[in-house]
């Protein structure tokens, strides 16, 4: 069965305090690895789609990373608007294209 | 552009009721998905719309949740008769392309289940 497994649950950092997040995922094949970002009340907006082991993305502060078994969203001197949920989703292959499978997120709070 | 909107934002009804969600996927937005997430649980996959077309309904709970796309525009998801277990969000999301592609969520419909 494909699963999805984020860590941690929970992050707390100071601003300018550099982390990562991790997306861990077991699958029978990947299509594509998405993150996305959640405010309070707000749908799932979308950062990265990553296809392939190896590929990297980058926006603003924040940098997505793929490798066979995990994908991790680097957080670089992050500021107290960076403060959200990140989703982590997955397209497996043998599913249908658009049938996305979820991490539970994490809570990222950067406190000024 | 306009988003993807949903409505209400918030439902709250009593066990047994039947309640009706509506999305409105963005302009020239062939895919339409609804998901749920409910307390404590990831956002969980319920359906796939190509146009007026179920692609996949795998992720259906039961047959208490029906879902409509009359013309290939707006969506429906009416829940029938509620049960406290379908209390959370739902989201909409829609894509233009049939393929891996980034989707546009909804604001999502809050379900209260009493």
């Amino acid at each position: 069965e494909d699963q999805v497994t984020q860590s941690p649950e929970a992050l707390r950092l100071q601003e300018g305090e550099s982390s990562s997040l991790n997306c861990s995922y077991t699958v029978s094949g990947l299509r594509g690895l998405f993150w996305y970002r959640q405010d309070p009340g707000k749908g799932p907006e979308f950062l990265f789609t990553l296809y392939s082991a190896g590929e990297e993305k980058e926006k603003e502060r924040l940098k997505a990373t793929l490798t066979k078994k995990e994908s991790f969203l680097h957080i670089t001197a992050p500021k107290p608007e960076d403060s959200a949920t990140y989703l982590c989703a997955l397209s497996p292959s043998g599913t249908s294209y658009g049938k996305l499978t979820f991490g539970q997120g994490t809570i990222l709070t950067v406190h000024p | 552009e306009a988003g993807v909107t949903q409505f209400p934002s918030h439902s709250v009804i009593e066990k047994g009721q039947t309640v009706t969600l509506r999305c409105d996927p963005i302009s020239g937005h062939d895919n339409l998905y609804w998901y749920r997430r409910v307390m404590g649980k990831e956002i969980k996959f319920l359906l796939h719309f190509v146009k007026e077309s179920k692609q996949d309904e795998s992720g259906m709970p039961n047959n208490r949740f029906l879902a409509e796309r009359t013309g290939g525009t707006y969506s429906t998801l009416k829940v029938q008769p509620a049960e406290l277990e379908d209390s959370g969000v739902y989201f909409c999301a829609s894509t233009r392309t049939s393929v891996v592609d980034e989707q546009f969520f909804g604001p999502g419909t809050r379900l209260t289940v009493l």
